[in-house]
């Protein structure tokens, strides 16, 4: 079954350092996600990406981060510096249409850790 | 906010049916009803969605009212690995990207 690939698995940085967490969608998917989810709480939407650019995104996602999919396979997002509170599971997640069409994949997250 | 009512948690010996309920009582017309789960901090799965008539696959089947103000998703015969935070979510369909997780229900398979 195809899956959606996540790395690192954890990944450790100090505050106001960048970082980049990656993701391989399913190949023939078109929607991609970030979602995140700090130790005990709701799983929360981060961004949507469709066509290269964002669908949308949620409060949560400010200037200090970003997506990309700079080589059409790959999709990142980067945190430019990062704070304490960024401490959290990230989730990537793909589909081929836009969510209430078709079931979403999602990978198995970066745990994501600062120090 | 979610769209979704659901019990914080629920038990279920082993081998027997687990029935999680949801409450959408605001539910429009056009809108689905998926469950989604996860185990223990993985990434969320999907486990089967549908608009209005009863749907079942190889995982669970989802009963839906007549009214389609609640649904049931059905486990028919539960294993300790079906322990997990089950999430019923409404989307619209042909809509904006976001979907919303809510605090789900917390299904514990006893052995």
């Amino acid at each position: 079954e195809p899956e959606v690939t996540q790395t690192p698995s954890h990944q450790v940085t100090q505050m106001g350092q960048e970082v980049i967490l990656r993701c391989v969608p399913i190949s023939n998917h078109l929607y991609f996600y970030w979602y995140r989810q700090i130790l005990g709480q709701k799983v929360e939407f981060l961004v949507s990406f469709y066509n290269n650019e964002i669908s949308e995104k949620s409060e949560i996602f400010d200037d200090q981060f970003s997506v990309e999919r700079p080589d059409g396979s790959n999709f990142t997002l980067k945190i430019r510096s990062t704070k304490l509170e960024d401490s959290a599971m990230y989730f990537c997640a793909s589909s081929e249409a836009p969510w209430a069409n078709t079931e979403a994949f999602f990978g198995q997250g970066t745990r994501l850790t600062v120090v | 906010d979610a769209k979704t009512t659901q019990p914080t948690s629920m038990d279920c010996a082993e081998g027997r049916a687990a029935n999680l309920p949801c409450n959408h009582s605001t539910i429009s017309g056009n809108e689905y009803v998926y469950w989604y789960r996860q185990i223990h901090s993985q990434g969320p799965q999907y486990i089967i969605h549908g608009l209005k008539n009863n749907e079942t696959n190889e995982m669970a089947s989802l009963i839906i009212t007549e009214d389609r103000k609640s649904s049931t998703l059905i486990l028919p015969h539960a294993t300790l690995r079906d322990t997990a935070v089950y999430y019923c979510i409404v989307r619209l369909r042909n809509r904006d990207d976001k979907i919303i997780f809510g605090k789900g229900t917390r299904l514990h398979i006893l052995p």
